[in-house]
């Protein structure tokens, strides 16, 4: 069963553009919602993160909304640039005794294009 | 560059046979994790140590097993290999274990 669900599976848009990249969970005890960015023979590395008790963190170009009664996030990417271009996973974990192990979604394949 | 270290870098071997991956957290980190990457299954949980404790499981099998030392470096041992074994195996670390994770760059392994 997967519990958190990304989409889409790929993206292309244009330098400057707004990339949207969307995922939805399941447990309703998750309380941390990382996004990884990972490039081509590298290891995921953290982009930004929040917790449910906000609706929206900002971090430079990149901003995370979150919808708790939907059960809900996303990723959105202000002023997209080729350098941009990488795979992008949501996900998240519960802060419930001492696990953090992460559960992520299946992954968005960004490509921004000059 | 996280700070996590994880080595080899490329392992390539036949199956049935059995490999140690070995994973270096970053300073001051106790807590270990381990995941695989594969195209069908994507990043998947594996096990976390913390501070030399088991303290979590995911989808390891039971051909697979790890620990973590006192020095906090920790190694994931596959045997009895198999083709579908084939993946990216990642450690990451973080100080507690409701810490951001740090990822290393990862073992890339190859059954033949």
């Amino acid at each position: 069963q997967q519990q958190v669900k990304q989409s889409p599976q790929s993206l292309i848009v244009q330098k400057g553009g707004i990339s949207i990249i969307n995922c939805a969970y399941e447990n309703t005890a998750f309380d941390y919602f990382p996004w990884y960015q990972q490039f081509p023979g590298k290891g995921p590395a953290l982009l930004i993160a929040i917790r449910p008790d906000v609706s929206e963190k900002k971090e430079g170009r990149f901003t995370i909304s979150f919808n708790k009664s939907a059960k809900q996030f996303s990723l959105h990417i202000m002023d997209s640039q080729p350098g941009d271009s990488a795979t992008y996973f949501c996900a998240a974990s519960h802060g419930g005794g001492s696990q953090g192990n992460l559960i992520f979604g299946k992954g968005t394949k960004l490509s921004v294009k000059p | 560059d996280s700070g996590v270290t994880q080595t080899p870098k490329h392992l390539i071997t036949a199956t049935g046979q059995r490999v140690t991956l070995r994973c270096s957290p970053r300073s001051g980190d106790l807590s270990v994790y381990w995941y695989q990457q594969s195209l069908d299954q994507g990043l998947q949980f594996l096990i976390q140590y913390y501070n030399g404790e088991e303290r979590a499981k995911g989808n390891i099998l039971e051909r697979f097993s790890a620990q973590q030392f006192p020095d906090l470096h920790s190694e994931l041992n596959l045997s009895s290999l198999e083709l579908g074994d084939s993946a990216l195996y990642f450690c990451a670390s973080s100080f507690g274990p409701k810490d951001t994770q740090y990822f290393g760059p990862g073992t890339r392994l190859t059954v033949l």
